[in-house]
């Protein structure tokens, strides 16, 4: 299947600082991705939709000054955790629809964000 | 809202034994659903979907079956393996991002 990879897979961060996170698809574009959030025994709820060349949009209730998302590429999404407090401390996932066999999303692996 | 949630937070079976596990949805409009297995620290892993024109469909040791007239969706897997034991999610397809339900974890016992 395809892959999607997610980077870094852990950061810990002090409050009030930056963290970037990658999300890649290695052997196909994907014009959109999407970034969900999971709190420890939750499930996954959709952050954002990131769009490239475009503007991403944003589900209600997730600050997009805090949360930014650049699609710069076909191949690359990065999600910017900004002014980080130890709210923020989730475990974000990223995906891409891969449509060759439907519309199944393939995930990254995930990046545990601490914020101490 | 729009829905998609388990019945069973936690499901213990016997390594061998066959395990089954439910969701229910209540968009009657999804056409589209998958089931996924997450291990911890780890992102969801596609297993098997299905659309709504089906009611059945089978993988390797794994069986997913699709009542509309209840709105009901299960995931069976066959002879379960410790390997199995993770966190189980059903998902509706939506506007090409997906609706998780809360998940069930599922326990092999040796």
């Amino acid at each position: 299947g395809a892959v999607v990879s997610q980077h870094p897979s852990w950061v810990i961060c002090k409050s009030g600082t930056s963290v970037k996170i990658e999300c890649r698809s290695l052997d196909f574009q994907a014009t959109t991705m999407f970034w969900y959030r999971q709190f420890p025994k939750q499930s996954l709820m959709l952050m954002a939709t990131s769009n490239e060349g475009s503007k991403a949009t944003y589900e209600q209730g997730v600050e997009k000054d805090k949360f930014l998302i650049n699609h710069a590429s076909l191949t690359l999404s990065t999600l910017t955790v900004t002014s980080a407090h130890p709210e923020d401390s989730s475990f974000y996932i990223c995906s891409a629809p891969e449509f060759r066999e439907g519309t199944e999303a393939f995930f990254g692996q995930g990046t545990r964000l601490t914020v101490v | 809202g729009e829905s998609v949630g388990l019945h069973l937070p936690t499901l213990s079976v016997q390594e061998g034994d066959n395990s089954i596990i439910n969701c229910a949805y209540s968009n009657s409009a999804s056409d589209y659903f998958i089931w996924y297995k997450q291990e911890s620290g780890k992102g969801p892993q596609f297993i098997i979907d299905i659309r709504s024109n089906m009611d059945k469909r089978q993988g390797q040791r794994v069986t997913v079956l699709l009542n509309k007239t209840v709105k009901h969706l299960s995931l069976q897997i066959a002879a379960t393996q410790p390997g199995d034991s993770a966190v189980y999610f059903c998902a509706e397809n939506h506007r090409r991002a997906l609706t998780f339900g809360s998940g069930t974890r599922l326990q092999v016992q040796p």
